[in-house]
């Protein structure tokens, strides 16, 4: 069973930094392109980024909206999926969720969401 | 980037009811469209991809249809597990992008 646990979300500062990170199991975590979505508390979805897998030299793409600020990685000896957030804002207050792209680059598992509020 | 508009955003409606949500993109996106289902306080969940290919798991009485700009999503008949917001993504290009949603709630 694929699965797909997100944590290190919570309270930061505006301006500040944080690293939310995603633990795989279930499935050859090496073979996918894993993607991250986020949710604005009562809002639609915001897909953030996408990075793709060692044969495609670990490239990545981003929203415009992250650019810059926000860096997604991977470490597949470790079946983790990471997110580091910088220079954050309240607008990047969401829950961001980890995702599993599929062979056809479709999205077919998505963890349970962790968290990231962005207060003084 | 590629606009997908959702509507209704809004939508009453009973059980065994057919329901159609409409998903526009502001260019032509082929096929490469999927609906998900996100119950409150839980992550989306696969309805629908390539337009019309119905996920493993996923009761009959979805359907996707549509190519290029326009794409729709039909509940045959609705049932009350079905009662929640639905959401299409296009993965043409970069940026990947949602729709705004449609909540579909009990008449």
């Amino acid at each position: 069973e694929v699965q797909l646990v997100e944590s290190g979300g919570g309270l930061v500062q505006p301006g500040g930094s944080l690293r939310i990170s995603c633990a795989a199991s279930g499935f050859t975590f090496s073979d996918h392109y894993m993607d991250w979505v986020r949710q604005a508390p009562g809002k639609g979805l915001e897909w953030v980024g996408r990075v793709r897998k060692k044969a495609n030299s670990y490239t990545t793409e981003y929203a415009a909206s992250v650019r810059g600020r926000l860096t997604i990685s991977r470490d597949d000896s470790k079946n983790s999926l990471y997110l580091q957030m910088n220079s954050l804002t309240t607008e990047d207050t969401a829950v961001y969720y980890c995702l599993r792209v599929t062979g056809n680059y479709y999205v077919d598992s998505w963890g349970q969401g962790t968290l990231v509020t962005v207060s003084s | 980037d590629i606009q997908l508009t959702q509507s209704p955003s809004f939508l009453s409606a009973s059980v065994g009811d057919r329901v159609t949500i409409t998903c526009r993109a502001s260019q032509g996106i082929a096929n490469y469209l999927a609906w998900f289902q996100q119950k409150p306080g839980k992550a989306p969940k696969l309805l629908i991809y390539a337009a019309s290919t119905l996920q493993s798991g996923v009761p009959s009485r979805f359907s996707g249809s549509g190519s290029g700009t326009e794409f729709t999503l039909t509940i045959s008949s609705l049932q009350p597990e079905d009662f929640a917001t639905y959401y299409c993504q296009q993965l043409n290009s970069y940026p990947l992008t949602f729709g705004g949603g449609t909540k579909v709630e009990i008449k």
